[in-house]
């Protein structure tokens, strides 16, 4: 069953704007993550939070978790269009010892 | 270091065929997935290896499916009797055991699956 939920399934922004995505999942969770893919090629990681953390940085990511809202977001700021790509948030279960969950994804078009 | 490969790339083969996809992970990392991905859509979780513990099949759409990790190393993932419904990428990711502390996944570029 899907766990986590994004939103936008599409976002479209021109070079330079900041780009925010959101995530939404059902059951407690031990960390969650976000992961990037280039058409045609597997996921690659971006940024993993634990679930006692508010928020993490990393260069122009920035992600925040608000585990009593079961939600996530995603902050890309300055976007490149080599930004373009699908997003997708990935949870894991209580224990952590568990395959992630990952969502559909938001497909975001940076146009230059 | 080597990433997470994957082969073939591309496979297209006949309804009712039997496929296999190879999977090679980094070395080190016991956990290692398959999933699979149909257009557009998000990642669908097949099976789970994580050392020598009992692999972790609650994925698996049905007996046609099924995977196998030699040695704790490379693993194949099979699929018996082709149908077109089975057309999608297969991804593969490895990681360190995720424990509580939660491990990134590295996945490799997947195999594209089309069943004429």
């Amino acid at each position: 069953s899907q766990q986590g939920e994004e939103d936008p399934q599409a976002l479209s922004i021109q070079e330079g704007e900041n780009a925010t995505m959101n995530c939404s999942y059902k059951t407690s969770i031990n960390n969650l993550q976000w992961y990037r893919q280039n058409s045609g090629r597997g996921l690659v990681h971006l940024i993993l939070i634990r679930s006692n953390e508010r928020e993490k940085h990393s260069g122009r990511l920035r992600v925040t978790l608000d585990t009593s809202k079961k939600s996530s977001s995603l902050l890309i700021t300055a976007s490149r269009a080599a930004d373009t790509a699908s997003y997708f948030c990935a949870t894991d279960g209580p224990s952590g010892n568990t395959p992630l969950v990952f969502g559909k994804g938001t497909r975001l078009s940076v146009i230059a | 270091g080597a990433g997470v490969s994957q082969s073939p790339s591309n496979k297209v083969t006949e309804k009712g065929k039997d496929v296999e996809l190879r999977c090679d992970p980094i070395s080190g990392h016991t956990a290692l997935y398959w999933y699979r991905q149909s257009l557009g859509q998000g990642l669908e979780f097949l099976i789970y290896f994580q050392g020598n513990s009992a692999p972790d099949k609650s994925g698996l759409p049905s007996d046609r499916f099924s995977a196998e990790r030699t040695g704790g190393s490379v693993s194949t993932l099979t699929i018996q009797r082709t149908q077109q419904e089975d057309s999608a990428v297969y991804l593969c990711a490895s990681s360190l055991p995720p424990g509580a502390g939660g491990q990134p996944q590295h996945f490799g570029d997947g195999t594209r699956l089309s069943i004429l």
